[in-house]
C-alpha cells in the first residue's frame, strides 16, 4: 500500500530536549516535505526536499533541521525544542514539483 | 511568494443544502491548485486538482471547483451536502517552477447541520 509513514504519532517533551520526527514513504517519491498545522494558520511549510541531500528552507524553518540521506526518509529534528514548536507536524510527499501530495498521518507534538 | 486566502473560517450549513468555501490566491504566473480535506484527527487527503485543461474539476464525491484566472480564484462548490462531508478544507497552490511544493490557506471548517 503507497503510503508515508510519520513515528511517532504523538509526543510529549520537555524544552531543550532534542528529539527527532521520523517520516518515510514508499511510492518513491523525488519530493519530500515538512508542514506545521496550526489553528487559523493552515500548514507551513517547514523544510522541502526536491531529492537525496537536496534541502531547502520553507517558510518556518527556524529552530528545525532535516536530513535526506536516503529518497525514501526525511526526517525532522527539532535540536533544542520550545513551547511556541507546539503543534501538528506533517510529513508529505510528490513524485514531482505540482503533482499530488501524499501526507502522513500527523505527529501531535507538545513541548512543556 | 505565494499566497493563498480562505475568506471563510468557518461556514454553517444544513444537510443538503448547497455550499461554496471561497479561495484566492496571489500568483498571477501558471500554478497549480488543489483543494484538499482532513477529517477529524487525521492527514489531508486530496479532494480535486487542476493542473490544466478544462477550468471545471470535479470530485468522486460530487463537489466541484472552477478555476477563474482573471479573478485568481479556485472555489469549491457541492449543489447538496451531506453530514459525512463535515470536515476541514484547505485550498493549496503549486507553482511548478518553484520546486517548494505546496502554499496552504488557512483552512475553512465546513460544519454540516442536521
Amino acid at each position: 500500500e503507497a503510503q508515508v509513514t510519520q513515528n511517532p504519532r504523538y509526543l510529549i517533551t520537555v524544552t531543550g530536549k532534542k528529539l527527532t520526527v521520523t517520516c518515510s514513504q514508499n511510492m518513491n517519491h523525488e519530493y519530500m516535505s515538512w508542514y506545521r498545522q496550526d489553528p487559523g494558520l493552515g500548514l507551513r511549510q517547514i523544510y522541502y526536499s526536491m531529492n537525496v541531500e537536496v534541502t531547502d528552507k520553507g517558510d518556518v524553518p527556524e529552530g528545525y533541521k532535516v536530513s535526506r540521506k536516503e529518497k525514501r526518509n526525511f526526517p525532522l529534528i527539532l535540536e533544542s525544542p520550545s513551547p511556541n514548536q507546539t503543534s501538528l507536524y506533517f510529513c508529505a510527499s510528490s513524485l514531482f514539483s505540482g503533482s499530488e501530495a501524499f501526507f502522513g498521518q500527523g505527529t501531535r507534538l507538545t513541548v512543556v | 511568494a505565494q499566497s493563498v486566502t480562505q475568506l471563510d473560517s468557518q461556514v454553517p450549513v444544513f444537510e443538503e443544502a448547497p455550499v461554496e468555501l471561497r479561495c484566492n490566491y496571489s500568483s498571477s504566473v501558471s500554478v497549480y491548485l488543489f483543494w484538499y480535506v482532513q477529517y477529524p484527527n487525521q492527514g489531508l487527503q486530496l479532494l480535486l486538482k487542476y493542473l490544466s485543461g478544462s477550468t471545471l474539476v470535479k470530485s468522486i464525491n460530487g463537489f466541484e471547483a472552477e478555476f477563474n484566472k482573471s479573478q485568481t480564484s479556485f472555489h469549491l462548490r457541492k449543489p447538496s451536502v451531506h453530514i459525512s462531508d463535515t470536515a476541514e478544507y484547505f485550498c493549496a497552490v503549486s507553482d511548478p517552477n518553484a520546486g517548494n511544493m505546496l502554499t496552504f490557506g488557512g483552512g475553512t471548517r465546513l460544519m454540516v447541520k442536521p
